[in-house]
C-alpha cells in the first residue's frame, strides 16, 4: 500500500491563479480530511469529508473547494490563490473505528507571490 | 464546537530530563483523544491515542499521557528525553459524536540538548 499520497510536493503560484491539490490513499478509508499547517498555529482543518459525495467545513474553509466523487481521491482547490494561503497543506485519511487515527501524506508546500 | 490549547510553544530539556507537554481541551462530550509527532522534514505520526477505558495510555517510544476528565487535560509525558525526540507534538480532539472531525492544537517545539 502507498498509504496517502499527495502531489504536488512543491508548488508556487501568484495572487490570483488557481489549482487543484491532490490527494489519494489506497486503504478504503471512508474518512478523508484537508488541513494546513502554519508556524506557531499548528494545524488548522479547512475541509472534511465522510464518504464519497459527502464534504464539509471544517475551521477555515475560505478560499477553498474541495469534492469527493470517489472513496479514493479529495482534491483540494483554490479558487484564486492569496499570499495568506502560503502554507503546508496535509491531506489525512482515517476509517470508522478507527477512533479517527489519522493517516497523514507527505504534504504540499505551497507558496502564493 | 471543540477546541485544544497547547501553552507550550517551545521547551528546550537536556537529554535524561523529564518531559510533560500539557494540552486542554474544549468540549462537554465524549472525546476521543490523540498526540502526534512531527519529526523535522516529516510528516504526522500518531504517537498514542485515548478513547475509552484506562485513563493512562501508553504509546510508542516510551510516551504516555494520562486523560484528567475533570480537568479536560490529556499531557503527555516521557521520563527521561532523548536527542532523537526533537520534534513538534500536537495534542487533537475529537468528538465522539463526530468522529470524522479532528482538531489540533499548536503544536509544542521540543528541542532536546545533547
Amino acid at each position: 500500500n502507498a498509504g496517502v499520497t499527495q502531489t504536488p510536493k512543491f508548488q508556487v503560484l501568484k495572487t490570483g491563479q488557481s489549482m487543484t491539490l491532490q490527494c489519494a490513499q489506497d486503504m478504503n478509508h471512508e474518512y478523508m480530511s484537508w488541513y494546513r499547517q502554519d508556524p506557531g498555529m499548528g494545524l488548522r482543518l479547512i475541509h472534511y469529508s465522510v464518504g464519497a459525495g459527502i464534504t464539509d467545513q471544517g475551521e477555515v474553509p475560505n478560499g477553498y473547494n474541495v469534492s469527493r466523487s470517489t472513496t479514493e481521491d479529495f482534491p483540494l482547490r483554490l479558487l484564486s490563490a492569496a499570499p495568506s494561503q502560503t502554507s503546508v497543506y496535509f491531506c489525512a485519511s482515517s476509517y470508522p473505528g478507527s477512533y479517527n487515527e489519522q493517516f497523514f501524506g507527505p504534504g504540499t508546500r505551497l507558496t502564493v507571490l | 464546537a471543540q477546541s485544544v490549547s497547547q501553552h507550550n510553544h517551545h521547551v528546550i530539556l537536556s537529554e535524561a530530563a523529564s518531559l510533560e507537554l500539557g494540552c486542554n481541551y474544549s468540549y462537554g462530550g465524549t472525546v476521543n483523544l490523540f498526540w502526534y509527532v512531527q519529526y523535522p522534514g516529516q510528516h504526522l505520526q500518531l504517537l498514542l491515542k485515548y478513547f475509552s477505558g484506562d485513563p493512562l495510555v501508553k504509546g510508542i517510544k516510551g510516551f504516555e499521557a494520562e486523560f484528567i476528565k475533570s480537568k479536560f487535560s490529556f499531557n503527555l509525558r516521557k521520563p527521561s528525553v532523548q536527542w532523537s525526540d526533537t520534534a513538534e507534538y500536537f495534542c487533537a480532539v475529537s468528538a465522539y459524536s463526530s468522529a470524522s472531525k479532528i482538531i489540533f492544537g499548536s503544536g509544542t517545539r521540543l528541542s532536546i540538548r545533547p
